[in-house]
Order: C-alpha cells, then structure tokens, then sequence
C-alpha cells in the first residue's frame, strides 16, 4: 500500500512569494496534519484537517493556511514568505475521528528554502 | 501546557552496544507517547507506541520503550545497534483533542564500527 505522499520534493522560493504544497494521505485515512521543522528542531504542528474541516490549529501567522479536499488530500498554503520559513513541511495522516488519538504517519516531507 | 523533553542532543555508541535514548513529558492526563525515527532528508518513521496496557512496548527494527508514570518518562532502548540505526529520533506526545503531536528536540545517534 502506498504511504503518505508530498509534493514537490524540493522548492526554491523568494521573499515575498507564495507556495503551495500539497498531501494526499494513505487510502481510507480522513485525517491529515501538516508540521514544520527547522532545521535542527522537533516538527511544530501548524493544521489538523479532518472531513474537509479544519480542527486544530498551530501558533502559526494567519500567512499560512490550509484546505481539504473531498478525496482528503491536502494543500498547505504560505503567503508572502519569508526567511524564516524555510524548513522542512511534513504531512501525517490518520484514521483519526475527531476527538480521539491515532497513529500518525508521515510523508517524506518537501524542503522549501527562501532566499 | 504539555512538552516533551529529550536531554541528549547528541549520542555516539559503538556498533553492537546497548542503547538508551531518554525521553520526559510533561502531561496532566494519562498521555500518548510516540518514538519515531527520521534518516537525513527524510521523513519520521513511527518506530512504536504506548497508548495503554502493557508499559513495555516493542516496535520495529529491535526497538522497545517503557513508559514509567513515576518517572514521566519513555525512554527508547535497543540490545545491540547496528550501523543502520545511524538517525535522529523523536519522542512525542499527543496533546488536545486532535491528535495534535508535540515533539522533543530530537536525539542525534551516531553508529561507531
């Protein structure tokens, strides 16, 4: 069975510029969370989605934002970037009804660097 | 508010030596624990959970952890490394009522031959 897949691998953005990043979870999970980890750093949780619903939300600026679409994949948006938002993006799925705990499992991630 | 803590940064052991990798979470709850491991470059890959019962639980590639409430602790251990355990690894703990995951800062392994 396939895992968690992200696309791109790799993205080499600007200041100032937008990106979108994008998810799709193992078949049959209806949850996906998004995490940010800089480099040298524990991943951050930034959304939960579940049914297209956002449930949960990070301490991130109102620049990054999230959708679920009714496959139950994923897009991470980020306006107007910055430096600091380079790090590695990771995507996690999950069984997951809301309100409960389940195993997350990650996808391989895609490295946004900001120049 | 919950957080996890990994007081070694960095840890080099020979191959075939025992390992122990520390783990401390701060939880008001019963918590759930999570190891996973991440090559450079890569993803996290879970290596095991607790999320009741038994308090020692064996995962993938050798790997066991124990969850001692006294202690606040779930520290990760394997009988003998193996140059491929070469990786950084995470402990984490869920927090909220979202499945939202707080990690560690990471434990950096290094395999000596």
């Amino acid at each position: 069975d396939a895992g968690v897949t992200q696309s791109p691998t790799h993205l080499i953005k600007t200041r100032g510029q937008h990106v979108t990043l994008r998810c799709s979870p193992i078949s049959g999970h209806k949850s996906v969370s998004w995490y940010q980890q800089v480099l040298g750093q524990g991943p951050q949780f930034i959304f939960q989605y579940y049914e297209k619903e956002e449930r949960g939300r990070g301490n991130f600026p109102d620049r990054f934002s999230a959708r679920q679409f009714p496959n139950y994949s994923s897009e991470l948006n980020v306006n107007a970037l910055l430096l600091g938002d380079s790090a590695l993006y990771l995507c996690a799925s999950s069984l997951l009804s809301s309100g409960g705990t389940d195993t997350q499992y990650f996808g391989p991630g895609t490295r946004l660097t900001v120049l | 508010a919950q957080s996890v803590t990994q007081p070694d940064i960095h840890i080099t052991v020979s191959e075939g030596a025992s390992l122990e990798l520390r783990c401390n979470y701060s939880y008001g709850a019963t918590p759930y624990l999570f190891w996973y491991v991440q090559s450079p470059g890569q993803g996290l890959q879970l290596l095991l959970k607790y999320f009741s019962g038994d308090t020692l639980v064996q995962g993938i590639k050798g790997f066991e952890a124990e969850f001692k409430r006294s202690q606040s602790s779930f520290n990760l251990r394997k009988p003998s490394v193996h140059w491929s355990d070469a990786a950084e690894y995470f402990c984490a703990v869920v927090s909220g009522g979202y499945n939202k995951l707080i990690f560690g800062a990471g434990t950096r392994l290094a395999v000596h031959p």
